[in-house]
């Protein structure tokens, strides 16, 4: 496996379900990141895990859950969501550096979210 | 202000043409500009990235104008292909916060042969 890899690629489950999302990267890199993609609308960020430790939490509903249990695994668990949650979640990574740098992102293939 | 507005939603271009998109920031702390680009089904991927202190940057046919006094940057895309029909977001941020990114909206570019 190589980059970064997110299962399951769809999901559908109704707004009384708890389901989770994965992401791994094989990058070596020290930051993840999840983004949400939203038809018509800019990627939002929604969380940032850097060494492990959470860094943003950018005003995201408490339905969403992170958990980062190590560099090279995320999670996004998902608890009574609601329709308007249906979206494309990407999941990302990058080298974060305490110099600065511009931390280039490196995005999964995303996966694909309905909520009924 | 964090937003970033991204013009136009949809572009469609012939072969051989030159591809604009536009994109304008609030937040004058923003010091990194890149550009993503994104195909059915996978992820956006970096295509190119600039700061503010030179006014243009190329990499083969992918061009990035800069105006810091305007607060506009845009992408140019040379001799369009087929192969570039993707959606292409522009983003901003602080070079030492690169990863958390402010996305525009997106523009879906269209080349026809």
């Amino acid at each position: 496996e190589t980059g970064v890899t997110q299962t399951p690629r769809h999901l559908v489950m109704g707004m009384t379900n708890k389901k989770s999302l994965k992401c791994e990267q094989h990058l070596g890199h020290n930051a993840m990141y999840w983004y949400k993609q939203s038809a018509k609308k800019p990627l939002e960020l929604m969380f940032v895990y850097s060494l492990e430790e959470r860094v943003e939490n950018n005003s995201v509903p408490s339905r969403f859950s992170p958990e980062c249990p190590n560099s090279s695994h995320l999670f996004l668990h998902l608890h009574t969501l609601q329709p308007e949650d249906s979206a494309l979640y990407l999941c990302a990574s990058s080298q974060a550096s305490l110099a600065g740098g511009e931390g280039e992102l490196f995005f999964g293939e995303g996966s694909r979210l309905t909520v009924l | 202000q964090q937003q970033v507005k991204q013009s136009p939603q949809s572009l469609i271009v012939q072969k051989g043409g030159i591809s604009i998109i536009n994109c304008a920031y609030e937040n004058t702390a923003f010091d990194y500009f890149p550009w993503y680009q994104q195909f059915p089904g996978k992820g956006p991927a970096l295509l190119i990235a600039i700061r503010p202190d030179v006014s243009e940057k190329k990499e083969g046919r992918f061009t990035i104008s800069f105006n810091k006094s305007a607060k506009q940057f845009s992408l140019h895309i040379m001799d369009s292909q087929p192969g570039d029909s993707a959606t292409y977001f522009c983003a901003a941020s602080l070079y030492n916060q690169g990863g958390k990114l402010i996305f525009g909206q997106g523009t879906e570019l269209s080349v026809k042969p």
